[in-house]
């Protein structure tokens, strides 16, 4: 079985700066998908990045990237250059072959950006 | 925009009704996920099709059904409906059924039961 945890419920972060969210997964699966999404509040999921177990470098696209570390489970996304329009709900998922292949998602970090 | 497709985007309704849910994968798309937003379950997985076939089923009551038709769009239906099934939901599709890649949501249906 997969499980995603998510740690942060709430964050608040100062335009233009930074803002790391925290993933940690547990999964014996040996190959396997993270996913970073983000829901703002008219509701639709929004893709954002994309890490396969086997990449060897960290996934960027744009302002965010994803830190991970295999060994220590964890898929902590990083934010740079907040921007009022990110504020939002976060949702970490993985999926692999254990679940089907379908997303498990966390709980969600809600990230609200100030100005 | 994500490609996917879900009608309508609201939906009010009474106990005991019966809705049905529409989603249009992206073009090339073959597998299509229903996914369950509720504020005390969070995203609940409820069924996965792939190519028109079930591929796996997740916390799925058995007043809800779903099928992907061969123009690869699925319809979720909600039957006897009751206040608890009010949520928001996602319908998402990818690529493929077992390969690891990105799948895309809808902008969900939401649906309030009264």
């Amino acid at each position: 079985a997969q499980k995603i945890t998510q740690t942060q419920p709430g964050m608040f972060v100062q335009e233009k700066e930074a803002v790391t969210l925290d993933c940690t997964y547990d999964t014996s699966d040996p190959s396997y998908g993270l996913f970073w999404y983000k829901q703002p509040s008219s509701g639709e999921m929004i893709f954002l990045i994309y890490q396969g177990s086997y990449d060897q470098q960290n996934a960027t696209e744009g302002r965010y990237s994803l830190n991970f570390q295999k060994a220590r489970k964890s898929a902590n996304l990083v934010i740079s250059a907040s921007q009022l329009g990110d504020s939002a709900m976060y949702f970490c998922a993985m999926r692999g072959r254990s679940n089907d292949y379908k997303l498990s998602f966390g709980a969600g970090t809600t990230v609200t950006v100030r100005a | 925009d994500s490609g996917v497709t879900q009608t309508p985007k609201h939906l009010i309704t009474a106990t005991g009704q019966r809705v049905t849910l529409r989603c249009s994968p992206r073009s090339g798309d073959l597998s299509v996920y229903w996914y369950q937003q509720s504020l005390d379950q969070g995203l609940q997985f409820l069924i996965q099709y792939y190519n028109g076939e079930e591929r796996a089923k997740g916390n799925i009551l058995e007043r809800f059904s779903a099928q992907q038709f061969p123009d690869l769009h699925s319809e979720l239906n909600l039957s006897s409906l009751e206040l608890g099934d009010s949520a928001l939901y996602f319908c998402a599709s990818s690529a493929g059924d077992r390969l690891i890649a990105e799948a895309f949501f809808g902008q969900g249906t939401r649906l309030t039961v009264v």
